[in-house]
């Protein structure tokens, strides 16, 4: 089964509005990073959040954690059709530098 | 992730043949990650290198794959005797030995005919 999971698997939404995406995990991390990956790209590291670290801010993105329900949130506000493209979260485990163990991702589509 | 260059992006090799994935980390970035993934899946792990040395290869099958890492030049994923099922996007990433965030490459995507 999936270390972390993403939710919603899809969502579409309007220039202008947010749009939240959920992350689910099993087991206690060392970090949790999100990514976003333009179709048929490589990823993009958005933001790092460490395990005793609940929020972080970068521009338009608020990353959120709570290691007491073992979930993340991923919050972009006023959304642009550049957006668009699929996120994931990846957990990194044990001790820094181990590999980063990902979601199936959520696909986000933002039309103008 | 710019900095991390992959090469080629695109290959295509018949059953049978051999793949060989290259992958050049940014200056002073000595540890690489091997990543796989599968169409509409996320994804997976498969070899953590640091300059001649395989940290952890938890991730990768059994026969027929292997990576390196050498001192000169870049880290080389390579599947020998491809099959279908090895058609899938492989990524490399990257890190600097003082931070945790890994730095991917554009990928590599594997088409076995």
């Amino acid at each position: 089964s999936q270390q972390g999971e993403e939710d919603p698997q899809a969502l579409s939404i309007q220039e202008g509005e947010n749009a939240t995406m959920n992350c689910s995990y099993k087991t206690s991390i060392n970090n949790l990073q999100w990514y976003r990956q333009n179709s048929g790209r490589g990823l993009v590291h958005l933001i790092l959040i460490r395990s005793n670290e609940r929020e972080k801010h970068s521009g338009r993105l608020r990353v959120t954690l709570d290691t007491s329900k073992k979930s993340s949130s991923l919050l972009i506000t006023a959304s642009r059709a550049a957006d668009t493209a699929s996120y994931f979260c990846a957990t990194a485990l044990g001790q820094a530098g181990t590999a980063l163990i990902f979601g199936k991702g959520t696909t986000l589509s933002v039309s103008s | 992730n710019a900095g991390v260059m992959q090469n080629p992006r695109h290959l295509v090799r018949r059953r049978g043949q051999e793949a060989r994935l290259r992958c050049s980390p940014m200056k002073g970035h000595s540890h690489v990650y091997w990543y796989r993934q599968l169409p509409e899946e996320g994804l997976k792990f498969m070899v953590y290198l640091q300059k001649e040395n395989i940290i952890d290869e938890s991730g990768m099958p059994k026969e027929r794959f292997s990576a390196e890492f050498p001192k000169e030049g870049p880290s080389i994923l390579r599947i020998q005797q491809v099959v279908r099922g090895d058609s899938a996007a492989y990524f490399c990433a990257a890190r600097g030995g003082s931070t945790d965030t890994q730095y991917f490459g554009p990928g590599t995507r594997l088409t076995v005919l």
